[in-house]
């Protein structure tokens, strides 16, 4: 079954409008999570880590304010794209370290896909 | 710095054929490799993975991929491969850092098996 779960699975909205992005992880708990973009037949790009109470490690040339993070559980961490565009257009995919060891997989959301009009 | 590339963008294989999707990284240490599959508009998909041991690990769906730390490469193969199998092929290293472990991917390869 799922490890991770990420909601939604699609947003179309106008631009201008803030669009929040949940990702929970469902088999343990999650002090870091990680967040992705990713552009068409191009790879995953690292954000962000968000990490369980305290501030998110975002990636140089990630704005903070655009993109803010929120890691307030264990299992949960949200992304608010803020005052969307249509370049802040999308595909979003969070991710969770298996078990906390170094030799464990990442487990992937299935994405979010954010189109901005 | 930590790297990993996937020197083929793209990879076509008729139906049945062996199929190798290419993989070489830079790491200082001992890397932890990785192979995920993402099918459209969906998240990655953990295969298989190398830790230690056996240079041959074999995964999910009949994968299998050889680790050489002679050449750095790691790459993905399967023996017969199937339409289903078509999608995007991610390579990654894990690498150990002071803000945590870290994982570096690959431009990623799209693998077409054509019936």
């Amino acid at each position: 079954g799922a490890v991770v779960s990420q909601h939604p699975s699609w947003v179309i909205c106008k631009s201008g409008t803030s669009v929040k992005i949940e990702c929970r992880s469902l088999d343990f708990q999650a002090t870091t999570m990680f967040w992705y973009r990713q552009f068409p037949k191009q790879s995953l790009m690292l954000m962000a880590t968000s990490n369980e109470g305290s501030k998110a490690t975002y990636e140089q040339g990630v704005e903070k304010d655009k993109f803010l993070i929120n890691h307030a559980s264990l299992t949960l961490s949200t992304l608010t794209v803020t005052s969307a565009h249509p370049e802040d257009s999308s595909f979003y995919i969070c991710s969770v370290n298996g078990g906390g060891l170094s030799n464990q997989p990442q487990h992937f959301g299935d994405g979010t896909r954010l189109s901005i009009l | 710095a930590q790297s990993v590339a996937q020197p083929e963008d793209q990879v076509n294989v008729a139906e049945g054929n062996p199929l190798t999707v290419k993989c070489t990284y830079s790491v200082s240490g001992n890397p932890y490799l990785f192979w995920y599959v993402q099918y459209p508009n969906r998240g990655l998909q953990f295969l298989l993975k190398y830790i230690t041991g056996d240079n041959l690990v074999k995964g999910s769906y009949g994968f299998e991929a050889e680790f050489n730390k002679s050449q750095t490469s790691f790459h993905l193969k399967k023996p017969s491969a199937l339409v289903s199998d078509s999608a995007l092929y991610f390579c990654a290293v894990r690498v150990l850092s002071n803000t945590g472990n870290q994982f570096y991917f690959g431009t990623g390869t799209s693998l077409t098996v054509i019936p």
